[in-house]
């Protein structure tokens, strides 16, 4: 079974530009989050969704990032423009419905310059 | 607020010994509670998990051990390998959505 698919593995941004990430859960997971990981910290949630629909999105600075999840499958993750603050690891994971678990892809290094 | 504090940052053991790392929730409404092992340059993978109503899991040389009432939870690693370094991550879950501790960096000297 694939596990979940991000793409791309790094990408290297001039500020003020726009950045998108992609993301393809593991076939059969309804539920998708995108998680910001920070140089020796935690991961911390952007936003989930269950389907298409994202039902906690708190966490995300809507003034820069948006997401989509169109027929409740890929997901895309989009900041724009960018700022330096912004150089993270981009994490996207999935889970079953009503499961604890959730599996992780490789995740996006993003270093904005 | 911090809402699951791990400690400790980092951690040597020697081959063969025990690691244990600890962590500590607020929200008592959390409902499981997983480990997760993650190395450099790769994402977080689940390692072993409990649920609250259970107060010890073992799965091979790893075990979680769940104080309800303390609200604390650990992770003890049995006759630790140097290919167990890594960072670990403690984490808890609330309708479907994981908090993160901040990762303890475990060294296993050979």
């Amino acid at each position: 079974e694939a596990g979940v698919v991000q793409s791309p593995r790094y990408k290297i941004i001039e500020k003020k530009q726009p950045v998108a990430f992609w993301c393809n859960p593991i076939s059969g997971h309804n539920t998708l989050y995108w998680y910001l990981q920070n140089l020796g910290q935690g991961p911390e949630l952007l936003i989930r969704y269950e389907n298409e629909e994202a039902v906690d999105d708190s966490q995300l600075p809507k003034d820069r990032f948006s997401a989509e999840r169109l027929k409740g499958v890929d997901s895309t993750l989009k900041i724009q423009p960018a700022e330096l603050g912004d150089s993270a690891v981009y994490l996207c994971a999935s889970s079953s419905p009503g499961q604890g678990e959730a599996f992780f892809g490789q995740g996006t290094r993003l270093t904005v310059v | 607020q911090q809402q699951v504090k791990q400690s400790p940052q980092s951690l040597i053991v020697q081959k063969g010994g025990i690691s244990i790392i600890n962590c500590a929730y607020e929200n008592t409404a959390f409902d499981y509670f997983p480990w997760y092992q993650q190395f450099p340059g790769k994402g977080p993978a689940l390692l072993i998990a409990i649920r609250p109503d259970v107060s010890e899991k073992k799965e091979g040389r790893f075990t979680i051990s769940f104080n309800k009432s303390a609200k604390q939870f650990s992770l003890h690693i049995m006759d630790s390998q140097p290919g167990d370094s890594a960072t670990y991550f403690c984490a808890a879950s609330l309708y479907s959505t994981l908090t993160f501790g901040k990762g303890t960096m475990l060294l296993v000297s050979p």
